[in-house]
């Protein structure tokens, strides 16, 4: 079936340097959509990007993915971490469009950012 | 305010003991979902409805039973919790259920089964 995975349970940075979120899939429909959500401590789960279109980046508060159905992954970047960004970081597959609709998730990274 | 809304926010219980969440979106949207997020912050759908009809129904105990008046409130019931059920209950909705439309998540109900 349908999965998503997150290497990296934790992702520990100083602030300033590059943030790299590691998202692979796995599906046996062509017409994938990617997401990543983030959830901030005691504060709702929310959507940070999403994309269906594959090779076209994808750019949200200062956060950017680009989806590549080659090697079916959806890694989120920002080149520079700040304190505020930590959070746990969800990357999420929807199940074939039109179908049921549901997500399928990763196992969600966190992201700690160091003074 | 247009958001999702959840009640309550935290619950205590024995095992064996029935408890009920509920959850309500001002959003006007049609699709609604529960999902689990265990204390490894796994986080996996249970249920989804859209316009009250059930779309979704992961393989889930059938002690969890998903209850929908109209396409604004979708409340999930357990009967006789088990200290497994411990986890936060998220509750989210979006337009539609084609799968491309963001989800918005409501702040969670905490359970803790003693």
């Amino acid at each position: 079936g349908d999965s998503v995975t997150q290497k990296e349970g934790l992702v520990t940075l100083t602030e300033g340097l590059p943030v790299m979120l590691n998202c692979t899939y796995q599906t046996i429909y062509s017409n994938a959509f990617l997401f990543w959500y983030v959830h901030y401590l005691n504060e709702s789960p929310r959507l940070l990007l999403k994309s269906s279109t594959d090779n076209k980046r994808t750019e949200h508060q200062g956060f950017h993915a680009t989806l590549h159905k080659s090697s079916s992954s959806f890694h989120l970047q920002k080149s520079s971490a700040q304190l505020s960004d930590s959070a746990l970081y969800y990357c999420a597959l929807s199940d074939l469009p039109g179908n049921t609709g549901k997500l399928i998730f990763g196992l969600g990274t966190t992201l700690q950012v160091q003074p | 305010e247009t958001a999702v809304f959840q009640t309550p926010n935290y619950h205590v219980t024995q095992v064996g003991n029935e408890v009920s969440f509920n959850c309500k979106q001002t959003l006007g949207h049609d699709t609604m979902y529960w999902y689990k997020q265990d204390s490894k912050k796994l986080l996996k759908i249970m249920f989804s409805y859209n316009n009250k009809q059930l779309i979704v129904n992961e393989t889930v105990p059938r002690r969890f039973s998903p209850q929908s008046s109209d396409k604004a409130h979708l409340n999930l019931r357990i009967k006789s919790v088990e200290p497994e059920d411990s986890a936060v209950y998220l509750c989210a909705s979006s337009l539609d259920w084609g799968g491309q439309d963001t989800q918005y998540f409501g702040p969670g109900t905490r359970l803790l089964v003693l």
